[in-house]
């Protein structure tokens, strides 16, 4: 069973702060990677995508990948109230479905 | 404007009754998905298509049925046989791989 482990939080930081948000994946053959950002009672929009090992940054946004541990992050720098939701991270191999974690809460207070 | 519709927004059903969730999109991309999610969970495959008159289970294709006539057109069908349908339905289309989702159909059970 292919596998996605988020910790669900919640996570709390203050404004300005940076949040690090972390994930790990079961399946070796597993090709991209990426982080979706949902509000309360909305669809998953896409903020970071990621396929190769190493940082990709977008922004306040800084996704990091490593194949050989497994292991996926993003990073929010200067995180604002509005960046409170829950995100997700989604794995995918070629051609297929994405396979989402449980998601993690973040709560940004001012 | 391009993007993905789903409708109704909000959807009852009777025991009993099978009910018919829409999504269309004019991205003009080929594959198309249906997800569930339940509240704190991640979301879970339903079916998905890659290419017209061709569509696969997901991993929680049990009491779900899915036509694909046309590319624009993937609707989702709750059937009586579904005896937990109370979630929130989301479709998605895929770019490359990237998919993109609607803005979801929250179902419940009267």
């Amino acid at each position: 069973q292919k596998e996605v482990e988020q910790n669900s939080g919640p996570l709390s930081v203050p404004e300005g702060a940076i949040a690090s948000l972390n994930c790990t994946y079961s399946d070796r053959g597993s090709q991209s990677f990426f982080w979706y950002r949902q509000y309360s009672g909305k669809s998953p929009e896409l903020i970071m995508s990621i396929y190769s090992n190493g940082d990709k940054e977008d922004g306040r946004f800084t996704a990091q990948l490593n194949k050989a541990s497994q292991y996926v992050s993003l990073l929010i720098r200067d995180s604002q109230p509005s960046d409170s939701a829950t995100y997700l991270c989604a794995v995918n191999q070629a051609g297929t479905a994405l396979i989402f974690g449980k998601g993690t809460t973040l709560s940004v207070s001012s | 404007d391009g993007g993905i519709t789903q409708s109704p927004k909000y959807l009852f059903r009777k025991e009993g009754q099978n009910v018919t969730l829409s999504c269309e999109q004019n991205l003009n991309h080929d594959a198309m998905y249906w997800y569930r999610q339940d509240p704190g969970q991640g979301l879970r495959l339903i079916y998905y298509s890659q290419i017209v008159n061709d569509f696969q289970k997901g991993d929680i294709a049990e009491g779900y049925s899915v036509s694909r006539e046309k590319k624009e057109s993937f609707p989702l069908t709750v059937t009586s046989a579904q005896k937990n349908p109370t979630a929130f339905y989301l479709c998605a289309s895929r770019l490359g791989e990237t998919q993109y989702f609607g803005p979801g159909t929250r179902l419940l059970v009267l």
